[in-house]
């Protein structure tokens, strides 16, 4: 079972909101870890979003607008990425990432979907 | 302005030798760890290891030890990826990254990447 689980794909509507999961197995708590977000769009390197812990551990972006925010859900081990007032521009692969047992660990990424 | 750059596009032959850069400015390169990042066509993040400038500590992923060679030159805000001997399945978009955070709070991950070196084997 991998470390982090993501969603492989996710469609939401202009103007709504989009939560995107990042899951932690089995065993490995999420509340001790700090999870990071990114975003890639096709042709271009990863962009650092935001990483939350919790909600006096965190930190946006530079210039990542507030529609991005991050925020832990304890009862499904996962951390999560929801993005408000969807627009087309936020079509784009999403990544979580975490520092686990010395070393760095990528979800699978979402693709997610504006339409 | 932190900027990564990396170096150009590279096309090799199978068993040839190759390192490419990372040029760090606008920050004190020697105080930040780099990581480099895997990202094979149509696939994932996968990250190969990180260098420390300042002392040239490295940490290599397990899938990626043995299989490339990870270093930094503080003197000149660079570091390194490179191999010896390349495969095809070494074709890659190969990105640098800066780490920020802190190790013994599980709290590492990555904020500047540099555009990414995009690496062709051909077999």
């Amino acid at each position: 079972q991998a470390v982090l689980t993501q969603p492989s794909s996710l469609s939401a509507s202009p103007g709504a909101s989009a939560s995107l999961t990042c899951t932690l197995r089995s065993g490995i708590n999420v509340a001790t870890y700090t999870i990071y977000w990114y975003q890639q769009k096709p042709g271009s390197p990863p962009q650092y979003l935001l990483r939350y812990k919790s909600d006096s551990d965190k930190q946006q972006g530079s210039g990542v607008p507030s529609r991005f925010s991050g925020s832990k859900d304890a009862s499904a081990n996962a951390g999560i990425l929801l993005i408000s007032g969807l627009q087309s521009a936020d079509e784009a692969d999403y990544y979580c990432l975490i520092w686990h047992n010395s070393a760095v660990i990528f979800g699978g990424g979402t693709k997610l979907t504006v339409l | 302005e932190v900027q990564l750059v990396q170096s150009g596009a590279e096309v090799k032959k199978s068993g040839e030798s190759l390192k490419i850069s990372c040029k760090g400015s606008g920050y004190g390169f020697g105080n930040y760890w780099i990581g480099w990042v895997r990202q094979m066509p149509g696939k994932g993040l996968e990250w190969m290891g990180i260098v420390n400038p300042g002392n040239s500590e490295i940490k290599y992923s397990p899938s990626f030890q043995g299989q490339a060679t990870i270093s930094a030159d503080k003197s000149i805000s660079t570091a390194y990826l490179q191999w010896s001997s390349l495969k095809a399945s070494d074709t890659a978009m190969y990105y640098c990254a800066r780490v920020i955070g802190y190790f013994q709070h599980t709290s590492v991950g990555f904020d500047f990447w540099g555009q990414g070196t995009l690496v062709t084997v051909s077999s």
